[in-house]
């Protein structure tokens, strides 16, 4: 079954102790990419990789990492958490970067 | 900098009843995509229309897009209540190569039985 993967569907943790969100996706997509979903603003793009080693910031990237050592994985890494970044994160593969996404479940996170 | 913008944030109708949503953007696009959100969950995929398209149809989905005005509107038909979810528009302006991709803050629709 196509789906993209997102581990772990909740944490609560707190101020500044690193965590990594990772997202695997089985569809062979080049395209990858991170949301958050806040309540009025809609989702917000966090960082983007249109291929292996290949990634680039969207509207939000400030405290955020990304990687994308492999095709299939797509791990955000929050260095340092702060309170302002308890969201609902959501990762997204499409087969190349204007094409539809398919999501994940998403990642309700919680940082205290 | 958020580009989608839908119209209205929330739609309250009866089943059986039309749905209309829109949405606005402000730079030239590469495609318009709408999606749905069932409370919480991912997003799903519903239609594509590309910015040399004016209308498509999809089931009981029917996308307009009007390049001139930077505009595009969602029609749901007969609505029923598992219609009930949160609609967004997401665009892919040129500008950025087609890689980068902005939604707008959603229409919750809530369609009663």
């Amino acid at each position: 079954e196509a789906q993209v993967t997102q581990n772990p569907r909740y944490l609560i943790t707190v101020t500044g102790k690193k965590l990594t969100v990772t997202c695997s996706q089985n569809m062979n997509h080049e395209y990858m990419s991170w949301y958050r979903q806040d309540p009025g603003l809609g989702l917000r793009q966090i960082y983007y990789s249109m291929n292996v080693e290949v990634t680039d910031k969207g509207d939000v990237p400030e405290g955020y990492k990304v990687s994308r050592k492999e095709k299939r994985n797509f791990p955000l890494i929050l260095e340092s958490p702060s309170p302002n970044q308890t969201s609902l994160y959501f990762c997204a593969s499409s087969l190349k970067g204007n094409q539809p996404q398919h999501f994940g479940d998403g990642t309700r996170l919680s940082i205290l | 900098s958020q580009q989608g913008e839908e119209d209205p944030q929330a739609l309250s109708i009866q089943e059986g009843e039309n749905a209309t949503m829109n949405c606005s953007y402000k730079t030239s696009i590469n495609n318009l995509q709408w999606y749905r959100q069932n409370s919480g969950r991912g997003l799903v995929h519903l239609i594509l229309i590309r910015s040399n398209e004016r209308e498509k149809h999809s089931g009981r989905l029917r996308v307009t897009l009007d390049t001139s005005k930077k505009s595009s509107s969602l029609l749901i038909t007969a609505s029923r209540a598992a219609d009930t979810a949160s609609y967004f528009c997401a665009t892919v302006p040129l500008e950025t190569g087609g890689f980068k991709t902005i939604f707008g803050a959603g229409t919750r629709l809530f369609v009663k039985a």
